[in-house]
C-alpha cells in the first residue's frame, strides 16, 4: 500500500539552528517527490520538488531510495520558516503526509 | 492570473443540509482535485478530474459528488451534510497528475472551512 510517514507532528528549534524534517514513504513504483509548505493563513504551495534539484529558501531534500526517505533540511532556520510542511510522494496515487509543524523561536 | 479560487471561505451547515463548494482555475490545467484537511491527518483526496467530463473517486469520496463541465470549474457537492464532514476543503489543479505518466506541481486554492452542526 502507498504510505507516507512524517514522524514528528511538531518540531521546535531556535533561530539559526539546523533543522531536519523527516519523511519516510512506502510506494510501489518510482513516485515523484515533493515538499509542500503552508504558512499561517496562506494556501499550500510548492516548496521543492526532487526532480528539479533546486534549493528553495535554503531548504534541500535528500532522496534515499534504499531507505525510501526524503528528508527536508536547512542548515540555519529562520523565524519565517515557521509553517506546516507536507511530504508528498506522487505517482499513480497522490498522497500527502500528516504534516510537521515547524516552529522557529527567536 | 488569479490561479485557483474557491468560494465560500467559511460556511456553517446544519446536519442534512446540502451545499456546493466552488472551485475555478485560470491556468488551463487538465487535472483538478478536491482534498479535505483534518487536524493531524494531512490531506486526503476526495475526487479528481483529468479533464472536462471526466471525474474519478479518490481516497474518501463518500458523501460527496463532483462534476467537470468545463476545464476551469470543478464544483464539489455535499448532499446531506454530516458532522464528519466538518473539515477544511482545498481545491487544486495541475498540468498532469494522478494516473498520468508524470505528476506535476499542484496549485492550491485558499481553502473553505466548513462546519457541520
Amino acid at each position: 500500500a502507498q504510505r507516507v510517514t512524517q514522524p514528528e507532528k511538531l518540531l521546535s528549534v531556535f533561530k539559526g539552528a539546523p533543522v531536519e524534517l523527516k519523511c519516510n514513504y512506502s510506494y510501489s513504483g518510482s513516485p515523484e517527490l515533493f515538499w509542500y509548505v503552508q504558512y499561517s493563513r496562506q494556501r499550500l504551495q510548492l516548496l521543492l520538488r526532487h526532480i528539479s534539484r533546486e534549493s528553495i529558501k535554503g531548504f534541500t531534500a535528500d532522496l534515499n531510495k534504499g531507505e525510501t526517505s526524503f528528508h527536508l533540511k536547512k542548515p540555519f532556520a529562520q523565524e519565517e520558516d515557521s509553517a506546516m510542511y507536507y511530504c508528498a510522494p506522487q505517482g499513480g496515487k497522490l498522497i500527502f503526509g500528516q504534516g510537521t509543524e515547524l516552529s522557529v523561536k527567536p | 492570473n488569479a490561479g485557483v479560487t474557491q468560494t465560500p471561505k467559511f460556511r456553517i451547515l446544519k446536519i442534512g443540509q446540502s451545499m456546493t463548494l466552488q472551485c475555478t482555475q485560470d491556468m488551463n490545467h487538465n487535472y483538478m482535485y478536491w482534498y479535505r484537511q483534518d487536524p493531524g491527518m494531512g490531506l486526503k483526496l476526495i475526487y479528481y478530474s483529468v479533464g472536462a467530463g471526466i471525474t474519478d473517486k479518490g481516497e474518501v469520496p463518500n458523501g460527496y459528488n463532483v462534476s467537470r463541465s468545463t476545464t476551469e470549474d470543478f464544483p464539489l457537492r455535499l448532499e446531506l451534510a454530516a458532522p464528519s464532514q466538518t473539515s477544511v476543503y482545498f481545491c487544486a489543479s495541475s498540468y498532469s497528475g494522478q494516473g498520468a505518466g508524470s505528476t506535476d506541481t499542484q496549485y492550491f486554492g485558499p481553502g473553505t472551512r466548513l462546519t457541520v452542526l
